[in-house]
């Protein structure tokens, strides 16, 4: 199975911050990696996929960067609504599998 | 409004058995291919399995820890989904999600990716 190892697990922000989440997968996954944002009580939403591509009705704020083994996430400018954690995920062959999350919180 | 619903949890004990269902609406979903995935408490999200249409086989896919003892199955006609639960362990109490598998094109390029999710149902394996 592929691992993914997000960094880093947790971190804190303040309203208008740049955030950047990195993702590593333990081999070559070419540009097949997901992001997603997670709220408590709330489903999942896919916000990037195909390594850079922007889910539709996501926000431009956010972006992805990245192929092979290393991914970024990268959101310019947080807003109230993204304190949430965030998971990467590998659709390059199955079982697919995510990230252990990174936790976004307020400062 | 595409919409994924999902019911069925609650409080069983070790090695009984449980099905979960997933009530889909707003999108062709004899066509769709679906996922569950789990959340268990404190930890992150994971796959737990997959099916593909029957237009495309109706093939499944498990994750490790779940494989022979849950199965995903469908009812195109009722358009809803299930996950079938036995033998279950402590380690299976979670939030499960129905979610939708779908190819989404970038670049000229098809991926995947689980795009449409439910709210879940929980899940609570306790003696």
């Amino acid at each position: 199975d592929i691992q993914m190892t997000q960094s880093p697990s947790s971190l804190s922000a303040s309203v208008g911050d740049r955030v950047t989440i990195t993702c590593r997968a333990s081999q070559s996954i070419s540009s097949y990696l997901n992001w997603y944002h997670h709220k408590p009580g709330q489903a999942p939403r896919l916000l990037i996929f195909a390594a850079s591509g922007l889910q539709s009705g996501v926000p431009s704020r956010f972006s992805g960067s990245g192929s092979g083994t290393d991914f970024t996430l990268t959101i310019s400018s947080l807003q109230p609504e993204d304190f949430a954690s965030y998971y990467c995920q590998q659709s390059y062959s199955t079982p697919w599998t995510f990230g252990q999350g990174t936790k976004v919180e307020i400062k | 409004e595409v919409q994924l619903v999902e019911s069925g949890g609650g409080l069983v004990k070790p090695g009984e058995s449980l099905t979960l269902s997933c009530a889909a609406s707003g999108f062709t979903f004899s066509i769709a291919w679906m996922s569950w995935v789990r959340q268990a408490p404190g930890k992150g999200l994971e796959w737990v399995g997959r099916i593909k249409s029957k237009t495309d086989g109706g093939t499944t896919e498990y994750a490790a820890p779940v494989k022979g003892r849950f199965t995903i199955s469908r009812d195109d006609s009722k358009t809803t989904l299930f996950l079938h639960m036995n033998s279950l362990k402590t380690e299976d109490t979670a939030v499960y999600y129905c979610t939708t598998d779908s190819r989404l094109r970038h670049l000229g390029y098809y991926y995947y990716g689980l795009d449409v999710w439910g709210r879940g149902t929980t899940v609570t394996v306790s003696s």
